[in-house]
């Protein structure tokens, strides 16, 4: 079967940093996305991750270890406009298709 | 701004009617995708086109189809709607450097 997993819901605090987990089970792997969804809207992309390692930009970080099926979204100086959905999708085929996980709702809090 | 459109914003149908929903894409993206998102999910995937042929099908059924044209735009048709097809319905225009998505803002669509 696929499965992406990632915590429903997380919370923290004005400036602090967090990291958000996600394993996964796919049939093939061609890359890991994160995307961020505030409510009501479309997911825009945040990174991808398709060897072994740490992808940095800017307050995001993802890393990504594909023997453990495990990846993580680290946001660092946490700021209030944060408060959103954060998704992780593996594309897992040599189709663009993407599977992505229920999402964690992240509420950052003054 | 992901330069990718749909139309309408939101939509209000009766179970058992057909809707069609529309997508355009990024100029010069010749993949489309679209995925169904439910209230609290994650978006799943329905299917893909490339170049005016589909190339790749989740676990829908046939009663979810599609429609790519030569202009970068492409249709979702959804025949004898059901109350569980009321959802967010996102098109993806396939691009960037990573092959990233970039989703249109979706169209809203409800079941009664």
């Amino acid at each position: 079967g696929q499965n992406i997993d990632q915590p429903t819901e997380m919370t923290a605090t004005e400036g602090a940093i967090v990291q958000i987990n996600c394993t996964y089970q796919t049939s093939g792997f061609n890359g890991l996305f994160w995307y961020q969804q505030h409510a009501g809207e479309a997911p825009t992309f945040l990174s991808y991750n398709v060897l072994d390692g740490l992808e940095e930009k800017g307050r995001f970080s993802s890393f990504l270890s594909r023997s453990k099926g495990y990846s993580y979204l680290l946001l660092k100086e946490l700021q209030m406009k944060d408060s959103a959905s954060y998704l992780c999708a593996v594309r897992d085929g040599a189709f663009n298709d993407m599977r992505f996980g229920a999402g964690t709702r992240l509420t950052v809090k003054p | 701004e992901t330069g990718v459109t749909q139309s309408p914003t939101h939509l209000i149908k009766t179970r058992g009617q057909q809707v069609t929903l529309r997508c355009s894409s990024q100029s010069g993206h010749n993949t489309v995708s679209w995925y169904q998102q439910a209230l609290g999910q994650g978006p799943q995937f329905i299917f893909q086109y490339y170049r005016e042929e589909e190339n790749g099908r989740g676990n829908f059924p046939p009663r979810f189809s599609g429609l790519q044209f030569p202009n970068y735009s492409s249709e979702l048709n959804v025949n004898a709607l059901e109350l569980d097809d009321s959802a967010l319905y996102l098109c993806a225009s396939v691009g960037g450097s990573e092959n990233e998505q970039f989703f249109g803002p979706g169209t809203r669509l409800t079941v009664l």
